[in-house]
């Protein structure tokens, strides 16, 4: 596609759940980012890819929280034993590393209940 | 480390009055600077960038920001406010290495009073 896309683009959990969060990054962007946006609050990093390495997950904020990028392309997110302050729109980003623009998805809103 | 600090979180113009949002920022290296603009239930769309050369930077939809090193500023003007530019902005930052990920401050939502 043209862009990044997220999907779900809404989820709803209850609390203890696990989660999975997709990104399909533009295709033949080497970076990718995640980013967590809590409401009414700017985007906070994640996490980090550069083809399939992990290069930072500095901003991760619990060992609950855990993403990967297998093939250097599509990345999951995932948030075990889900909390309520987990409620956030998680943002997707990618660029081509050689370049500073990220590129964002739409986000997916996840909702703990 | 690098911070973004968004003077109000919240600024309503008229229609057809001047746009002015502020952005001060923090970083201890040549910073690039970055303005998004986020539509409701939508993502981050780019505004405009300073990286380096003109410190007056044009962006999309007749905005433009000028990098201020001794104020440390970012702020985005725009001449003229439109009923469609009423959406939130944030001001960002990301260094010269590593990542470059980005510090977001908290967003200004602006309102256009028709």
């Amino acid at each position: 596609g043209a862009g990044v896309s997220q999907s779900p683009r809404y989820k709803v959990a209850k609390r203890g759940q696990d989660v999975a969060l997709r990104c399909d990054p533009i295709s033949g962007h080497v970076s990718l980012f995640w980013y967590q946006q809590a409401l009414g609050q700017g985007p906070e990093f994640l996490t980090y890819f550069q083809n399939e390495a992990q290069l930072d997950k500095s901003g991760l904020p619990s060992d609950r929280f855990f993403a990967e990028r297998p093939e250097g392309s599509v990345s999951t997110l995932k948030i075990q034993r889900t909390q309520q302050e987990d409620s956030a729109v998680y943002l997707c980003a990618s660029n081509n590393g050689q370049v500073e623009t990220q590129y964002f998805g739409p986000g997916t809103r996840l909702l703990v209940l | 480390a690098q911070s973004v600090t968004q003077l109000g979180s919240h600024v309503s113009v008229s229609e057809g009055a001047l746009v002015l949002l502020r952005c001060n920022y923090s970083s201890s290296v040549p910073p690039y600077l970055f303005w998004y603009v986020q539509y409701p239930n939508q993502g981050l769309q780019l505004l405009l960038k300073y990286t380096t050369g003109a410190t007056l930077v044009k962006g999309i939809n007749g905005f433009e920001a000028e990098f201020k090193k001794s104020e440390t500023s970012f702020h985005l003007t725009k001449p003229s406010a439109h009923m469609s530019d009423a959406a939130e902005y944030f001001c960002a930052v990301s260094v010269r290495a590593g990542s470059y990920q980005l510090t977001f401050g908290k967003g200004t939502k602006l309102s256009v009073i028709p």
